[in-house]
């Protein structure tokens, strides 16, 4: 178990450009979560998946992003043409639902992608 | 609308005391509840979580306590260490819409926790 792992650490991107970041979640976690965390407040959820499903979107994700979880295990945020508010840390987590047992899984998280728009 | 409320944003305490971090919540959907604990330039990790079907939760020096009629948890951690000097995050859940299983978790702002040697 090597945890969930980002890729990059940092990015530094001029306004209007792409940029995608990869996240590799815990092997055995079936599902996979992006957060965005600005200075001063707590993660903000932004997506999930459950395998390759994409569950639910928060209304936070606007037009610009979109994720991608093509066979159930990475899975890609992409931002188009940035803005300087698209500044954040970008956090994946990953946790395994097993409704069979009753059980609630706690979030992994990864240690983010810093993204800086200039 | 702040679901997660934490509202003091910092604490300090002396090596081996207690620390006491509090928690509010409004959506009373809410039954699956985690603190983490965040280092600068790392992701949040685990510490510890409480069912609601449950009011108290032991794991070594930290402890949670949750009070649903209020709608407020709290962590406890005794005694105190230096290396416990970091942000806290409390967490909640409810049951997805889709699948009926808890999913995503809504975050408070954080309590900067500083414990002095």
């Amino acid at each position: 178990d090597t945890g969930v792992s980002q890729n990059p650490r940092h990015k530094i991107t001029k306004r209007g450009q792409n940029v995608t970041f990869r996240c590799d979640p815990i092997s055995e976690h079936n599902r996979l979560y992006w957060y965005r965390q600005t200075l001063g407040q707590g993660p903000e959820f932004l997506t999930y998946f459950q395998n390759e499903a994409q569950l639910e979107k928060s209304r936070l994700l606007s037009d610009r992003f979109s994720a991608e979880r093509p066979k159930g295990s990475f899975s890609t945020l992409e931002i188009q043409r940035t803005e300087q508010g698209d500044s954040a840390m970008y956090l994946c987590a990953s946790s395994l639902e097993a409704r069979w047992q009753n059980y609630n899984s706690p979030l992994h998280f990864g240690n983010g992608t810093r993204l800086t728009v200039t | 609308d702040q679901q997660v409320k934490q509202n003091s944003p910092s604490l300090s305490v002396q090596e081996g005391r207690i620390s006491i971090l509090n928690c509010d919540y409004t959506n009373s959907m809410f039954d699956y509840f985690l603190w983490y604990k965040k280092y600068p330039a790392e992701g949040p990790t685990f510490l510890i979580s409480i069912s609601s079907i449950k009011d108290k939760n032991e794991d070594g020096r930290f402890t949670v306590f949750l009070n649903k009629s209020a709608k407020h948890l709290s962590l406890h951690i005794v005694p105190s260490q230096p290396g416990d000097s970091a942000v806290y995050f409390c967490a909640a859940s409810g049951p997805d819409h889709l699948t009926g299983a808890n999913s995503k978790l809504t975050f408070g702002k954080g309590i900067t926790l500083s414990v002095r040697p």
